[in-house]
C-alpha cells in the first residue's frame, strides 16, 4: 500500500485557479469513487473539502471542486484567496478495508 | 456539536507501548453510520491512516502497522483507544482521532491532535 502521489507544491496568484492532482493505481483511486480531499492549516487538524470525488459538504465554498479521470483525482480551487494557503491531502479507499492518503501538497498564494 | 479529544502521554520510550484515548462528546459512539479511527502525521510530513473501529468492536488496520497496533472501544465511556507496541523513533507524530462516515468513507470530524514523541 503506497501513498498516493501529489505534487509537493503548487502556487497561484489571488483570483487565479489552480489544480492539485492525486495519482493512485487501479487498486485504489481507479477502482472506487471514494476519494476525499482535506485542507490543513499549520498547527490545525485537517478539514474536509470534498468527498466521493466531487461532492462538497455544507459550508465548504463552491470555489472548491473535485473530479477524477482514471487513476488520477484532482482538486481545483478557483478564485484563489490568501486564506486558501495551506496543505492539501487526498485520501482514497484502497480495497480490503484499507485507506491511503496522498503525500500532501503545499499551496502558496503569491 | 460533536467533539473528539485525544489524551495520553506525550513522551514514550523506545520499545515501550504508546497508548492514547479519544473521548467523544456531543454524540454517541454507538451510531451505526460511523467508524472511529486514528490517523497520524510525523512532524513536517503527510497523513498516515492507522486504523478504524466500529462501535461493536470490528476493526480495520493499516497492513504496514497491523502487527503493532490495537484499537479498542468502550461504548459505556463513549471512548476509543489506540495502542502501538514496540515504539520506535519513527512513531513520533501528531496523532489524530477521527470519525469516518461510512456512506462515502470520509472523515467528517477530527480531534485537535496530540503530539507523541518516542525518545529515551
Amino acid at each position: 500500500q503506497s501513498a498516493l502521489t501529489q505534487p509537493a507544491s503548487v502556487s497561484g496568484s489571488p483570483g487565479q485557479s489552480i489544480t492539485i492532482s492525486c495519482t493512485g493505481t487501479s487498486s485504489d483511486v481507479g477502482s472506487y469513487n471514494l476519494v476525499s480531499w482535506y485542507q490543513q492549516h499549520p498547527g490545525k487538524a485537517p478539514k474536509l473539502l470534498i468527498y466521493e470525488g466531487s461532492k462538497r459538504p455544507s459550508g465548504v465554498s463552491n470555489r472548491f471542486s473535485g473530479s477524477k479521470s482514471g487513476n488520477t483525482a484532482s482538486l481545483t480551487i478557483s478564485g484563489l484567496q490568501a486564506e486558501d494557503e495551506a496543505d492539501y491531502y487526498c485520501c482514497s479507499y484502497a480495497g480490503s478495508s484499507t485507506w491511503v492518503f496522498g503525500g500532501g501538497t503545499k499551496l502558496t498564494v503569491l | 456539536q460533536l467533539q473528539l479529544q485525544e489524551s495520553g502521554p506525550g513522551l514514550v520510550k523506545p520499545s515501550e507501548t504508546l497508548s492514547l484515548t479519544c473521548t467523544v462528546s456531543g454524540g454517541s459512539i454507538s451510531s451505526s453510520s460511523y467508524y472511529w479511527g486514528w490517523i497520524r502525521q510525523p512532524p513536517g510530513k503527510g497523513l498516515e491512516w492507522i486504523g478504524n473501529i466500529y462501535y461493536s468492536g470490528g476493526t480495520y488496520y493499516n497492513p504496514s502497522l497491523k502487527s503493532r497496533v490495537t484499537i479498542s472501544v468502550d461504548t459505556s465511556k463513549n471512548q476509543f483507544s489506540l495502542e502501538v507496541s514496540s515504539v520506535i523513533a519513527a512513531d513520533t507524530a501528531v496523532y489524530y482521532c477521527a470519525r469516518w462516515y461510512t456512506s462515502g468513507w470520509y472523515v467528517d470530524y477530527w480531534g485537535q491532535g496530540t503530539l507523541v514523541t518516542a525518545s529515551s
